[in-house]
C-alpha cells in the first residue's frame, strides 16, 4: 500500500520560502507511470492544484504560481519536494502531496494526510 | 477562482439519491477531458472516488456512479448513507492557459 507524508515548518514568515517534503513509502517513486503533485487547500475553501514532477525530472506548475513554485525529486530517498517563494498570507494553507496515475487517466490516486502551513510574522 | 462549478451543498434523507453536477466550458470538460470525483471527509485528505468519468475503484461502493456529457459532468450517490456525508470534489484538465492545469471544481457539502 502506497503512502505519502509530508513535512515541513508550519509557519513561515512573509516574503520567505515554504518548504515542504514528501516521503513516499511502499513503492518506487521511480515508476515512469506516476507523477508526483501539490495540492494546497486554505481553511473552509477548495483545493488549488500547484504543480507536479515526473521521475524524469520534468515539471508542471499552475500558470497563477509558476513563477514562485519548484518541485524537485530525489529519488535515491524516494522524496519530492516544493519551494514555494515570497509567500503571503494567502498562501496558508493545508498543502498536500499526491501521486498522479497515468494508467488510470491522471487521477490523484493516493495522498498525504497534509500538512497545514501558516505564513504569519 | 475555479473554473468548474459545482452546487455548494445538496442533502438528503437516507435512501434516498442525490445528485451532484460540475459544470465546466469548452476549454475543459466540453474538450473533452477525463472528470475525476474526490470525497473528503471531515478533517481528513481527499479520497479519490470515480476516475475518468465513470469508472469506480475497487472498495468504492457501487452506490457512487459518474457520468459526464458536453460540458458538464455529474457524480449519483443512490442509496444515501450516514457516512456520505463529506465534500466532493470534480477535478479535470483546463486548456485555457498556457501549459499543464489541473482545475478543480468549487466544492459540494452533501448533508445526509
Amino acid at each position: 500500500q502506497v503512502q505519502l507524508q509530508e513535512s515541513g515548518p508550519g509557519l513561515v514568515k512573509p516574503s520567505q520560502t515554504l518548504s515542504l517534503t514528501c516521503t513516499v513509502s511502499g513503492g518506487s517513486i521511480s515508476s515512469g507511470t506516476y507523477y508526483w503533485n501539490w495540492i494546497r487547500q486554505p481553511a473552509g475553501k477548495g483545493l488549488e492544484w500547484i504543480g507536479r514532477i515526473h521521475t524524469s525530472g520534468s515539471t508542471n506548475s499552475n500558470p497563477s504560481l509558476k513563477s514562485r513554485v519548484t518541485i524537485l525529486i530525489d529519488t535515491s530517498k524516494n522524496q519530492f519536494s516544493l519551494r514555494l517563494t515570497s509567500v503571503t498570507a494567502s498562501d496558508t494553507a493545508v498543502y498536500y502531496c499526491a501521486r498522479e496515475n497515468e494508467v488510470r487517466g491522471f487521477v490523484f490516486d493516493y495522498w498525504g494526510q497534509g500538512a497545514l502551513v501558516t505564513v504569519s510574522s | 477562482q475555479s473554473v468548474l462549478t459545482q452546487p455548494p451543498s445538496v442533502s438528503g434523507a437516507p435512501g434516498q439519491t442525490v445528485t451532484i453536477s460540475c459544470t465546466g466550458n469548452s476549454s475543459n470538460i466540453g474538450a473533452g477531458y477525463d472528470v475525476h470525483w474526490y470525497q473528503q471527509l471531515p478533517g481528513t485528505a481527499p479520497k479519490f472516488l470515480i476516475y475518468g468519468n465513470t469508472n469506480r475503484p475497487s472498495g468504492v461502493p457501487d452506490r457512487f456512479s459518474g457520468s459526464k456529457s458536453g460540458t458538464s459532468a455529474s457524480l449519483a450517490i443512490t442509496g444515501l448513507q450516514a457516512e456520505d456525508e463529506a465534500d466532493y470534489y470534480c477535478q479535470s484538465y483546463d486548456s485555457s492557459l498556457s501549459g499543464l492545469n489541473y482545475v478543480f471544481g468549487t466544492g459540494t457539502k452533501v448533508t445526509v
